[in-house]
């Protein structure tokens, strides 16, 4: 079966501008994730979607940071306008359902640069 | 609140060996599920193994397993006569689960485990 898909694989912007970053889950996979990782670091939740619904975005810097999953499939994740301390990898993952014995997949991430 | 703690940044190990990276984590609950990552320079990131903490035997997956310390908390991974291609940031995950049951993962920092020839 095909893996979770990301773009752009890189992406260096200036800080302010905005950005956005697009993720094709598993198909059939009702539960999608985006993670932060910043360099040294371990991956850092942001959103986790169940379809089309949140199910957690406490970490998720709402005030400039969006995403979205309008139809349950494919999600965007935004960023306007971008800081300095953005810079990081935005990995995607996805799971069936999002239950207690699923697994979750990730994508190939997509490296933001902000100079 | 739940934490994940790898305590060492970076391994070694010649081909061939064996090696073992530390992850201890912090939890009140008594059921959950621990993982261990692998991220390969590519920064794919694959499932290494899992492990049910209701469970007391350990997980293996051929040439991985851990040792798991329930009472300790401790949940470390050993790779047995490791390979250029198991060189990767090694990352382990404790699996915190909502009361609707979905969950969500908390990771630690990284090993990051370099294979000599």
């Amino acid at each position: 079966e095909a893996g979770v898909a990301q773009s752009p694989r890189y992406k260096i912007i200036e800080k302010r501008q905005s950005v956005a970053f697009w993720c094709n889950p598993i198909s059939g996979h009702a539960t999608l994730y985006w993670y932060q990782q910043i360099l040294g670091q371990g991956p850092k939740l942001l959103i986790q979607f169940q379809n089309n619904g949140v199910v957690d975005d406490s970490q998720l810097p709402k005030d400039r940071f969006s995403a979205e999953r309008l139809k349950g499939v494919d999600s965007t994740l935004k960023i306007q306008p971008a800081k300095l301390e953005d810079s990081a990898v935005y990995l995607c993952a996805s799971s069936l359902d999002g239950l207690l014995t699923d697994t979750q997949y990730f994508g190939p991430g997509t490296r933001l640069t902000v100079l | 609140a739940q934490t994940v703690t790898q305590s060492q940044p970076e391994m070694s190990v010649q081909e061939a060996e064996t090696v073992t990276l530390s992850c201890t984590y912090d939890t009140s609950e008594s059921d959950y599920y621990l993982f261990w990552y692998k991220q390969p320079p590519s920064r794919q990131m694959i499932l290494v193994i899992r492990q049910e903490a209701y469970k007391q035997q350990n997980a293996t997956e051929n040439r991985f397993s851990v040792n798991f310390q329930k009472a300790a908390k401790s949940f470390s991974l050993k790779i047995s006569d490791s390979q250029l291609g198991d060189a990767a940031m090694y990352f382990c995950a404790y699996q915190i689960t909502y009361t609707s049951g979905t969950y969500k993962y908390i990771f630690g920092t990284g090993t990051r485990l370099k294979v000599l020839a």
